[in-house]
């Protein structure tokens, strides 16, 4: 069965802080890996990184995957209020469609 | 907005009863996706379509059962509703199944 552990569960930061979020993964037929923000109600799409050692990047937000140590990393720069959500980690699956398997999630509150 | 459209946004039901949520794809998109998502089990993934066809399924219960229709739109089908059916019901949507899944807004159902 495939998994997706992500840590912290929760973290709270000041605005202009930096903050790493972590991924780590078991899948059977790995065929991708994603990271959504979780705000009130649906998952927003960030990152989908398939390969290994190449960071993605988007504004103060950016991701990269090792496949040999079956992690991933989402850091955000220069944190702001804005930024507080729910970060959603996921794994698909080549042997099943594109059924992606969701981590817990971290829970990020930035203070003012 | 992500594009992929559901209805309705709320639903409150009686145990026993039958309801179907609907889902619009972004325009373009072949693949849908179903998934629930509780407080204490996070983002399960129920089932996928590509093209009008099913393509993997997940921890589905036999009471539920989905399509897709040939205008690709797609509907969630919960009969015997139980109270712990009470969930939020997100569709999902990706061009194919190599490209990103953009989720709607959600379909949360209270079965009381």
């Amino acid at each position: 069965e495939d998994k997706v552990v992500q840590s912290p569960l929760s973290l709270v930061v000041h605005e202009g802080d930096t903050v790493t979020l972590n991924c780590s993964y078991e899948v059977t037929n790995f065929r991708s890996l994603l990271w959504y923000k979780q705000e009130k109600k649906a998952p927003t799409f960030l990152f989908m990184l398939t390969s290994s050692g190449i960071e993605k990047k988007s504004g103060r937000l950016s991701s990269i995957l090792d496949k040999k140590e079956l992690f991933s990393i989402l850091n955000i720069t220069a944190t702001q209020t804005g930024d507080s959500a729910i970060y959603l980690c996921a794994v698909g699956n080549n042997n099943a469609g594109n059924m992606l398997t969701f981590g817990g999630g971290t829970r990020l509150m930035v203070k003012p | 907005d992500s594009g992929v459209t559901q209805t309705p946004k709320h639903l409150i039901t009686a145990t026993g009863q039958r309801v179907t949520l609907r889902c619009s794809p972004r325009s373009g998109d072949l693949s849908v996706y179903w998934y629930q998502q509780s407080l204490d089990q996070g983002l399960q993934f129920l089932i996928q379509y590509y093209n009008g066809e099913e393509r993997a399924k997940g921890n589905i219960l036999e009471r539920f059962s989905a399509q897709q229709f040939p205008d690709l739109h797609s509907e969630l089908n919960l009969s015997s509703l139980e109270l712990g059916d009470s969930a939020l019901y997100f569709c999902a949507s990706s061009w194919t199944e190599n490209t990103e899944a953009f989720f709607g807004q959600g379909t949360r159902l209270t079965v009381v």
